[in-house]
């Protein structure tokens, strides 16, 4: 059954770098997001991305995000200057359609810590 | 702004009991729910995914109920077995808020041999 991948499994980084968290959607979607789950918190969206650009994103994802689809496989969440508040597991999800009532399937998630 | 609670945030019980977990969401305005598993440390796994035209969608041990107006979804696992332990998430697809999810905080279920 196909599925949503992610790497690395888990990073630990030094605050103030620069990370890449990459995810590797069900092959046929064309609907992207990432979501991030802090410790003991609820699952939060950051970003949706559709046809190459994003289509919505939340509150949470400022200018130090970013997020890129640099071929026909991969999608990738960018931390520009990690802080110790993106400390979380990140999540990567897509969708076949752009109908809205489309089931999202979930990756296994990166845990991010900074230290 | 949509918020979802989940009722109650952990329960334990014995093999074999049959069990309903509760969701809540404060805006009835919705395209689906979703039921998810979460394993510790793990991804998160798609159980059953309910329209807001649909009272009740079912999959094996697993059925989920759906009551729009109220605001209110349950998740009703028959014949609960130790493998069904892990923290179950119910996410609500709002109509005014493009294609995000949001997320209750989860029921921790234990199932005891």
């Amino acid at each position: 059954e196909p599925e949503v991948t992610q790497t690395p499994s888990h990073q630990v980084t030094q605050m103030g770098q620069e990370v890449i968290l990459r995810c590797v959607p069900i092959s046929n979607h064309l609907y992207f997001y990432w979501y991030r789950q802090i410790l003991g918190q609820k699952v939060e969206f950051l970003v949706s991305f559709y046809n190459n650009e994003i289509s919505e994103k939340s509150e949470i994802f400022d200018d130090q995000f970013s997020v890129e689809r640099p071929d026909g496989s991969n999608f990738t969440l960018k931390i520009r200057s990690t802080k110790l508040e993106d400390s979380a597991m990140y999540f990567c999800a897509s969708s076949r359609f752009v109908s809205p009532t489309n089931e999202q399937f979930f990756g296994p998630g990166t845990r991010l810590t900074v230290l | 702004k949509q918020e979802v609670t989940q009722i109650p945030a952990a329960l334990s019980v014995p093999e074999g009991e049959n069990l309903v977990l509760n969701c809540s969401f404060t805006d009835s305005a919705i395209y689906n729910l979703q039921w998810f598993r979460q394993d510790p440390g793990k991804g998160l796994t798609s159980l059953l995914l309910i329209q807001s035209s649909q009272r009740e969608q079912t999959s094996g041990r697993l059925n989920a109920s759906l009551d729009k107006s109220s605001g209110r979804s349950t998740l009703y696992i028959a014949a609960s077995q130790p493998g069904d332990s892990a923290t179950y998430l119910c996410a609500v697809r709002q109509e005014t808020s493009g294609s995000r999810l949001t997320f209750g905080e989860g029921t921790q279920l234990t199932v005891n041999p």
